[in-house]
This record gives structure tokens, C-alpha cells and sequence, in this order.
């Protein structure tokens, strides 16, 4: 059974620009998630979507976004982008219900140059 | 929002030792679950303990839980140089609504160094 699969694995854009990342959770998962990684400051809860709906958004401001499809599959949209946006962007899924595991892809490398 | 604590920030042991990573957390969580991530990669799942349990074993990983105290510790025995990863314990986040499970809330992680 495939993993969690993201695209691009790494991309650089340039200040102002916009960027969107594509994620596809495993088979049967309807639970997506993002999240940001930076040294500073680690893994940080972007938001998450089941059935094409967002459930829950962390403190992020508007430039980040995202949606999810009929299929699952989901994507995140980052506009306007900031050198501070430079970071690796992590999709997940999980099975509904409380209590599943999360599984992780392997990232999406973005530098803002 | 809550965040699990790992301790310590590194670790450095020689191969065959064995390794105890700690993640302490302030609210209460209805599960925990442990994360490996190598350089530039993603999280690898290794093992998600409920807050009714007190002890997982899988391979030579052992978790416990400690609700009592808010604190998860993770044992990786006889150590390999491939374990050499940072570590990261995550907490479901106790404010997610409507079902929502996605939200982990994150550690600091620990840095392993397993040298052959």
C-alpha cells in the first residue's frame, strides 16, 4: 500500500510569488493535514481537512490555505510568499476516529529566495 | 496550546547502548505517539500509546506513559547507527473539534547519535 505521497520534493520561489503543494494520503484515508517545519520553530500545525471540509486551521495567517477533493487528495496554497515561508511542508493522514495513527509524507522543500 | 517537551535536545551513544528519550506534556491527551525523522525527510511513525495504557512494546522500542506525571519516555534498545535520527513525541490537541485528530501538537525533538 503507497504511502503518503507529496509534490513537489523541492521548489524555489522568489518573494511575492505564490506556490501550491499537492499531497495524496494513503488509500481509505480521508483525514488530511499540513504542517510546517522550521528550525526555529519545529513542527507547527497548519490546518486539516476530512471530506473536502477544513476541521481545523492552526495560527497561520490567510496567505496559507488549503483545500481537499472529492478523492482526498489535497492541496495547500501559500501566496504572497515571505523568506520566513522557507520551510519543509509535511502532509498526513489518518483513518477518522480517534485514536489512529497519522502517517507522514516524506515533505515538500520550499526556499523563498 | 500545549507542547510536549522532549529531554534531552542530543543524545550521543556508542552502538549496542541503549537510548531513553523523555517528552513531557501539560494537558491532559487521550493518545501520544513517537516519531523518528532523518535528515531532511519525513516523520516515520513508530508507535502511538493511549492514555489508557501504560506500556508499548514494538521491536526493540519500548514506550510508556505516565499520565499521572504528563510524560511519555522512549526506550530504543541495542542501538544501530541507522537509528541516528531526531526524535519527536506528538499530542493529539485536547481543543480539536468536531473529530478533528489531525491537529498533533509537536515536541522540540531529540537529536540520536548512534556512532559505530
Amino acid at each position: 500500500k503507497a504511502g503518503v505521497t507529496q509534490t513537489p520534493r523541492y521548489l524555489i520561489k522568489t518573494r511575492g510569488q505564490q506556490v501550491t503543494l499537492s499531497c495524496s494520503p494513503i488509500s481509505g484515508h480521508r483525514s488530511v493535514s499540513w504542517y510546517q517545519q522550521t528550525p526555529g520553530q519545529g513542527l507547527q500545525f497548519l490546518f486539516e481537512y476530512f471530506s473536502e471540509t477544513q476541521r481545523n486551521k492552526g495560527n497561520f495567517p490567510g496567505r496559507f490555505s488549503g483545500r481537499q477533493f472529492s478523492n482526498s487528495r489535497s492541496e495547500m496554497n501559500v501566496s504572497t510568499l515571505e523568506l520566513g515561508d522557507s520551510a519543509l511542508y509535511l502532509c498526513a493522514s489518518s483513518l477518522t476516529g480517534p485514536g489512529n495513527t497519522i502517517y507522514f509524507g516524506e515533505g515538500s522543500w520550499l526556499t523563498v529566495v | 496550546s500545549q507542547q510536549g517537551e522532549e529531554d534531552p535536545q542530543a543524545l550521543s551513544i556508542q552502538e549496542g547502548e541503549n537510548a531513553t528519550m523523555n517528552c513531557s506534556y501539560k494537558t491532559s491527551i487521550n493518545n501520544l505517539q513517537w516519531y523518528r525523522q532523518n535528515s531532511g525527510r519525513g516523520l516515520v511513525h513508530l508507535i502511538l500509546i493511549r492514555s489508557n495504557e501504560r506500556e508499548k512494546h514494538s521491536g526493540r522500542l519500548r514506550v510508556t506513559l505516565d499520565t499521572s506525571k504528563k510524560s511519555s519516555s522512549l526506550l530504543i534498545t541495542a542501538s544501530r547507527a541507522a537509528d541516528t535520527a531526531s526524535y519527536f513525541c506528538a499530542t493529539d490537541d485536547p481543543m480539536n473539534y468536531g473529530g478533528s485528530q489531525g491537529n498533533l501538537i509537536f515536541g522540540k525533538g531529540t537529536k540520536l547519535s548512534v556512532k559505530p
